[in-house]
C-alpha cells in the first residue's frame, strides 16, 4: 500500500498478557517513530528508528516496553505483562530520514492500533 | 524542556466563521513548528508547517506564522467549513531531538451549519 498501515487495528487484552503491535512504513522511509495518545497524557513519543537501529529510546514508559525493526522495514511494539494504564492508541509514523541533524521531513502517520488492558 | 501549549477545546463555530487556534511554545534553540489534524476517524495528517522565524505556513485555507519574540504558532482559517471538524493539534520538532514530534494537547473544532 501506498501508507503507513498498522496491525492489529484493534486489540483487547487481559491484564499481565503480552502484546505485538505491528507497522508497515512507506517503503523507503528509514525512519520510523512510535507515539502513544491517550487520554490522560495525550500524544507522547516512544521511540525512533534510524535504520535498524534506535538511537533514542527515551519515551519508552518502563522496560516493560520494547521495540524493534527489522530489515529497516517492519516494526514491532512489544508490551509485556499489560497493565490498563498502557490502555491507549498508538501511533506509528514514517519519513524518508536524514539520518542526523534537523529534519523537516513530514511524519506520515498510521490509523493506530487501539489497545484496551481488561 | 520542550513543550507545546493549545487553547482548550471544545471550540463550536458556525460555517463561514474566522477560527484561531491559540498555540505557544517553550524549546530550546530554533525548533521547526508544525500543526497536525485528526479528522473522525481518520489518521494524523500533517496540515502545514514552518521552520524559522516569520515563516508562514498555510494549506487549504488556514494559515500559521512562526513568531519567535512571542513563542506562538496560531492557526487561522477566514471561513471555516462543516468539513474542517477535526481535532488540531500544534507540534515542534528541535535540533537534536532525532526529529521526534513534541504535541500539544489538541483542539477540538465543531463546526455546524
Amino acid at each position: 500500500g501506498a501508507g503507513v498501515s498498522q496491525s492489529p487495528s484493534n486489540k483487547v487484552t487481559e491484564k499481565g498478557k503480552d502484546v505485538e503491535l505491528r507497522c508497515d512504513p512507506i517503503s523507503g522511509h528509514t525512519a520510523l517513530y512510535w507515539y502513544r495518545q491517550s487520554l490522560g497524557q495525550g500524544l507522547e513519543f516512544l521511540i525512533y528508528f534510524q535504520g535498524n537501529s534506535a538511537p533514542d529510546k527515551s519515551g519508552l514508559p518502563s522496560d516493560r516496553f520494547s521495540a524493534e525493526r527489522t530489515g529497516g522495514s517492519v516494526s514491532t511494539l512489544t508490551i509485556q505483562r499489560t497493565q490498563q494504564e498502557d490502555s491507549a492508541v498508538y501511533l506509528c509514523a514514517s519519513s524518508l530520514g536524514s539520518g542526523g541533524g534537523l529534519s523537516t521531513d513530514t511524519q506520515y502517520f498510521g490509523p493506530g492500533t487501539r489497545l484496551t488492558v481488561l | 524542556g520542550n513543550s507545546v501549549t493549545q487553547m482548550e477545546g471544545p471550540v463550536t463555530l458556525s460555517e463561514e466563521a474566522f477560527l484561531t487556534i491559540n498555540c505557544t511554545y517553550t524549546a530550546t534553540g530554533y525548533p521547526s513548528l508544525f500543526w497536525y489534524v485528526q479528522y473522525p476517524g481518520e489518521g494524523l495528517q500533517l496540515l502545514l508547517k514552518a521552520t524559522k522565524a516569520d515563516d508562514k505556513g498555510s494549506n487549504k485555507g488556514f494559515e500559521a506564522t512562526y513568531r519567535k519574540e512571542t513563542t506562538s504558532f496560531h492557526l487561522e482559517k477566514g471561513s471555516v467549513q462543516v468539513s474542517d471538524s477535526a481535532v488540531y493539534f500544534c507540534a515542534l520538532i528541535t535540533s537534536g531531538g532525532y526529529n521526534k514530534l513534541i504535541f500539544g494537547a489538541g483542539t477540538r473544532l465543531a463546526v455546524h451549519p
